[in-house]
């Protein structure tokens, strides 16, 4: 089956740096790339998804990226502030009959004011 | 609108018993996901509902675990005979459905304790 790992587990910024997340992927039939941002007592929030059919997308201070030579995406959040600070999880999923999520194992960001 | 609903969101149980855990999906969403999170952990799978098809139940742990969704609407995720290793934040996810892959909506979980 499928596996999705992430890197790192845990990552520090200044508030205004730029933040970057990374996970790799296993099965090269997986098409669809999420990220969740999740806080604490609450379910995960999408931010921003990728189809493999595309290389990058934006959404205001959000990007992502996706390598599918390699077999990885990253999660890139620019000017970075203190409400950016939560858990971040990627996940991978394909078309057909199981189109469940598999998740990485989570990044806590914090932004230090 | 009213996004994914699930109750209760916290239950604390001795080990033994049984606990069924509900969710609501957004209105309109034929996709009813069940995951579960472990402390510290990411998601993991439990099952999968898209409309009237079988539910695709190759995530669940053990024959404790059941899952049902009536009416194609609201999802009942039942535990029994419960061990203190059942206890995480039990997710329910929702989505449309079509050819491609549709973004997944999630509750914010019900937390389950084991004594």
């Amino acid at each position: 089956g499928e596996n999705v790992e992430q890197h790192p587990s845990t990552l520090s910024v200044q508030e205004g740096d730029s933040a970057v997340i990374k996970c790799t992927y296993s099965d090269s039939a997986s098409n669809y790339f999420p990220w969740y941002k999740q806080e604490l007592g609450k379910g995960p929030q999408l931010i921003i998804d990728i189809r493999s059919n595309v290389g990058e997308k934006k959404d205001q201070r959000i990007a992502v990226t996706l390598n599918k030579t390699a077999k990885h995406f990253s999660l890139h959040i620019t000017e970075t502030q203190p409400e950016d600070s939560a858990v971040y999880f990627c996940a991978a999923s394909k078309s057909g009959s199981a189109r469940q999520l598999t998740f990485g194992s989570g990044t806590q960001l914090t932004v230090l004011p | 609108g009213a996004g994914v609903s699930q109750s209760p969101s916290n239950k604390v149980t001795e080990k033994g018993k049984d606990v069924e855990l509900r969710c609501d999906p957004i209105s309109g969403h034929t996709a009813l996901y069940w995951y579960r999170q472990s402390l510290g952990q990411g998601l993991e799978f439990l099952i999968y509902f898209q409309g009237n098809s079988a539910p695709d139940k190759s995530g669940l742990p053990s024959d404790r675990f059941s899952a049902e969704r009536t009416g194609g609407s609201v999802s009942t995720l039942t535990i029994q005979r419960t061990q203190q290793e059942d206890s995480a934040v039990y997710l329910c996810a929702s989505s449309l459905v079509g050819f491609d892959n549709q973004p997944q909506h999630f509750g914010d979980g019900t937390r389950l304790s084991i004594l």
